[in-house]
């Protein structure tokens, strides 16, 4: 089946720093991909979606300087909390269809970012 | 928008035993997808079930079925037998046909569900 996989699973850092978070597809092309976010015993919450080739879609309440989505390549967006602050520490998931339109997605395993 | 409730927080039962998890949803669409997700203590999100809007046969995964009402919006999981392995988190998801870049999965609250020995 479709793998997606993210780096790092674990990422701690100092407040002012910035973190950059990989989303790959490893054995098919994504097209579109979508960044979550998970606070402790909460549901996910979608901030983005990432284009391949394009500017990625926010959703409203994120912000787009903070938190930078680059869709390099057809099997690898990124995501880089910029100036990380505490409130910044999450869990972050991300998701690709399997193929354009297919209401499937595939999740990674996720990434647990801490901001001291 | 889309809205999806799932007004169980928490839910606890016995090994073997059935469970049904409720999920309502809020939607002006006609066709959509409907999901349930199990994400374990690894945080892993798993696909457990799907049901396309359009069909009315409710969709059956070896232990899990849903029971879907269109009319009253309504989406519950039923897990049958239980096993110690189900506990998790389970989420229910609403999703739109992609249309000018939807696919967007809008999830539920979270049902914990703990199966005990």
């Amino acid at each position: 089946g479709a793998v997606v996989s993210q780096h790092p699973s674990r990422v701690i850092c100092k407040s002012g720093t910035s973190v950059k978070i990989e989303c790959r597809s490893l054995d098919f092309q994504a097209t579109t991909m979508f960044w979550y976010r998970q606070f402790p015993k909460q549901s996910l919450m979608l901030m983005a979606t990432s284009n391949e080739g394009s500017k990625a879609t926010y959703e409203q309440g994120v912000e787009k300087d903070k938190f930078l989505i680059n869709h390099a390549s057809l099997t690898l967006s990124t995501l880089t909390v910029t100036s990380a602050h505490p409130e910044d520490s999450s869990f972050y998931i991300c998701s690709a269809p399997r193929t354009s339109g297919s209401y499937e997605q595939y999740f990674g395993p996720g990434t647990r970012l801490t901001v001291t | 928008a889309q809205t999806v409730t799932q007004s169980q927080p928490e839910m606890s039962v016995q090994e073997a035993e059935t469970v049904t998890l409720s999920c309502t949803y809020d939607t002006s669409e006609s066709n959509y997808y409907l999901f349930w997700y199990k994400q374990p203590p690894s945080r892993q999100m798993i696909l457990v079930i799907r049901q396309e809007a359009y069909k009315q046969q409710n969709a059956t995964e070896n232990r899990f079925s849903v029971n879907f009402q269109k009319a009253a919006k309504s989406f519950s999981l039923k897990i049958s037998d239980s096993q110690l392995g189900d506990t998790a988190m389970y989420f229910c998801a609403f999703m739109r046909p992609r249309v000018q870049g939807a696919q967007k999965l809008v999830f539920g609250q979270g049902t914990r569900l703990t199966i005990n020995p």
